[in-house]
């Protein structure tokens, strides 16, 4: 069955420590992307990444990193300088960038601060 | 102005009502457009692509006006389990044709 794959649902992050989220799609798409939701508003772009091994930011990585080694692979770090890291991070993937193709998001994974 | 925006809703309708959501895009260079629909404390989810000529999916017809910049999402016979927020996605230049996405329009279909 194919799909994008977002573990874990729920996770909990204490003061000062690294947290890393993981994003796999057996889709044999491209182009990946990680969103953050906060309550009531809408999506915001963290990072995306259209090739493997390449990554730009988006409006608000700042606090965050990722990595793209393999194509289906592309896993979010929220570090200890992200501040406000309570959200719903969405992963998304797409064919490739400069398709017409829309994005398929896995079903997220819920941050809290402990 | 934001790239894509939307009604902010939220819109209260009773079940049979017909519906219509707006989105105006800010890009004139933009190509792709689409509508999602989330549910609550869930993940976005493809409702329908945005053709030019118009297009309809059962009880969903989606228009795109070129000129004015506006993509519409029209919803016939609501039902109750029309209730979520509904997304406008537009691609953007500024990410490498990435998609925006709206702040999303509430819609609860009231028995």
């Amino acid at each position: 069955d194919g799909g994008i794959t977002q573990s874990p649902k729920y996770l909990f992050r204490k003061e000062g420590q690294n947290v890393t989220l993981s994003c796999e799609q057996n889709l044999n798409h491209d182009a990946m992307y990680w969103y953050r939701q906060d309550p009531g508003q809408g999506l915001r772009l963290i990072y995306y990444s259209q090739i493997v091994n390449d990554f730009q930011k988006g409006d608000i990585a700042e606090g965050y990193s990722v990595s793209r080694e393999k194509k289906e692979s592309f896993p979010l770090t929220v570090t200890s300088a992200q501040k406000n890291p309570t959200a719903f991070y969405l992963c998304a993937s797409r064919q490739r960038t400069d398709s017409n193709q829309p994005q398929h998001f896995g079903d997220g994974t819920r941050l809290s601060i402990l | 102005r934001k790239e894509v925006e939307q009604d902010p809703g939220p819109f209260n309708v009773p079940e049979g009502a017909t519906v219509a959501f707006n989105c105006t895009y800010s890009n004139s260079a933009s190509q792709s457009f689409f509508w999602y629909r989330q549910d609550c404390r869930k993940e976005p989810k493809l409702l329908m692509s945005v053709y030019s000529s118009g297009n309809e999916d059962g009880r969903f017809t989606a228009q795109l006006n070129r000129a004015s910049q506006y993509i519409s999402l029209l919803i016939r016979d609501s039902k109750l389990s029309d209730s979520a927020t509904y997304l406008c996605v537009v691609n953007s230049v500024k990410y490498g044709q990435n998609f925006v996405f709206g702040p999303g329009t509430r819609l609860s279909v009231l028995p």
